[in-house]
């Protein structure tokens, strides 16, 4: 069973700091692309980052690049979020998902997200 | 980027109805769409994946049609499980892009 499991999240003040983790498990995991989606409070979904299964690619939303950083560490199924010089409009849930894996589909698996508060 | 555009916003129905929701790309993806179905609290669920190929588990009443950048997502007979938001994304490109959401509300 494919399970993406998230951690790190929390309060922040602007300007600082936080890193995300994603646990999978229950697939190959340098087969896939991952990603991190985020939703913030009452809006809709926006795709952040992703990298592609041996880390050689990467691609950001225009609004994070150079603040965040996206990585991961297939010897320990985890992918990871460094998110710096964060702003109050970084308030959001952040999901870990699936993203391509040499299939047709992309992000069919999702964890539960974890929060990140932006707030002086 | 590619822009994606989903309308409507909201749609009221009622059970029963036959309710279709679009998505426009801002070139053409070929078929690299997916439709997504999320309720409050949870996270968004893969109903349509490469357009029109529904998704393991997903009831037949959903389906989606389309290619180049006009594209379809219908339910053809709304049940209570579906009122939720539902959102369209492009993977033709590896810079990903969500559609804005129709919210699906009981009229």
């Amino acid at each position: 069973e494919v399970q993406l499991v998230e951690s790190g999240g929390g309060l922040v003040q602007p300007g600082g700091s936080l890193r995300l983790s994603c646990a999978a498990s229950g697939f190959t995991f340098t087969r896939n692309w991952m990603s991190w989606v985020r939703q913030a409070p009452g809006k809709g979904l926006e795709w952040v980052a992703n990298i592609q299964g041996d880390g050689s690619e990467k691609n950001y939303v225009d609004s994070v690049r150079g603040r965040f950083t996206i990585s991961r560490d297939n010897a320990k199924n985890s992918l990871y979020l460094q998110m710096n010089s964060l702003r109050v409009e970084d308030t959001a849930v952040y999901y870990c998902t699936r993203d391509w894996g040499g299939t047709e589909k992309t992000f069919d698996y999702w964890g539960l997200g974890t929060l990140v508060t932006v707030s002086s | 980027d590619i822009q994606m555009t989903q309308s409507p916003s909201t749609l009221s129905a009622s059970v029963g109805d036959r309710v279709t929701i679009t998505c426009r790309a801002s070139q053409s993806i070929n078929s690299w769409l997916a439709w997504y179905q999320q309720k409050p609290g949870k996270a968004p669920k893969l109903l349509i994946y490469k357009a029109s190929s529904l998704e393991t588990g997903v009831p037949s009443r959903f389906s989606g049609s389309g290619s180049g950048t006009e594209f379809t997502l219908t339910i053809s007979s709304l049940q209570p499980d579906d009122f939720a938001t539902y959102y369209c994304l492009q993977y033709r490109t590896h810079s990903r892009t969500f559609g804005q959401g129709t919210k699906v509300e009981v009229k």
